[in-house]
């Protein structure tokens, strides 16, 4: 199956920094790419759709000046958390979805966010 | 409101024994159906999908699921659980079908003993 790739898998930063997040799609084009943020012992919750080439979509209470989405290819995307403060820490994941194929979704492996 | 309702918290299995993690969900128009696991500080692994055609749906790891639309339901079921099927797994459903945005169910934790 398709693999998606995601760097760093745990990150540990001071409160006041900025945090990038990659998710790679390894083997396929990916016009469409999902972050989703997930909360101790919770379900996974949308934050954005990105778009190649496009500004991402975010979803109601996701501050977008906050969570920084870029998707300047066809298989990376990226997640800048800006001015993080600890309660940012979360587990954050990616999926995408294969251009021109069946549309099934791919999602990454997770990347642990600590805030101090 | 679109929705996905898982309502056990966890499910204990003895292994060797049949499984079932149920799942509900309220959607307009015709739903696109997902099951997922998720084992510790894991991405989601994909297990099967249900679009259209029969209502029996078989995936990944032995596990199948059946969608019932009178009761719009899809409930993930195995034959015999094994204990390396403990995990956590979620229901999803694709808004207005198609591939779209999924939204999740609270997921339900299966475990399985000896």
């Amino acid at each position: 199956g398709a693999v998606v790739s995601q760097h760093p898998s745990r990150v540990i930063c001071k409160s006041g920094t900025s945090v990038k997040i990659e998710c790679r799609s390894l083997d396929f084009q990916a016009t469409t790419m999902f972050w989703y943020r997930q909360f101790p012992k919770q379900s996974l919750m949308l934050m954005a759709t990105s778009n190649e080439g496009s500004k991402a979509t975010y979803e109601q209470g996701v501050e977008k000046d906050k969570f920084l989405i870029n998707h300047a290819s066809l298989t990376l995307s990226t997640l800048t958390v800006t001015s993080a403060h600890p309660e940012d820490s979360s587990f954050y994941i990616c999926s995408a979805r294969e251009a021109g194929g069946a549309g099934e979704l791919f999602f990454g492996e997770g990347s642990r966010l600590t805030v101090l | 409101a679109q929705s996905v309702a898982q309502p056990e918290d966890q499910v204990n299995v003895a292994e060797g024994n049949p499984l079932t993690v149920k799942c509900t969900y309220s959607v307009s128009g015709n739903p696109y159906l997902f099951w997922y696991v998720q084992y510790p500080n894991r991405g989601l692994q994909f297990l099967l999908k249900y679009i259209t055609g029969d209502n029996l749906v078989k995936g990944s790891y032995g596990f199948e699921a059946e969608f019932n639309k009178s009761q719009t339901s899809f409930h993930l079921k195995k034959p015999s659980a094994l204990v390396s099927d403990s995990a956590l797994y979620f229901c999803a459903v694709s808004l207005s079908g198609g591939y779209n945005k999924l939204i999740f169910g609270a997921g339900t934790r299966l475990a399985v003993h000896p």
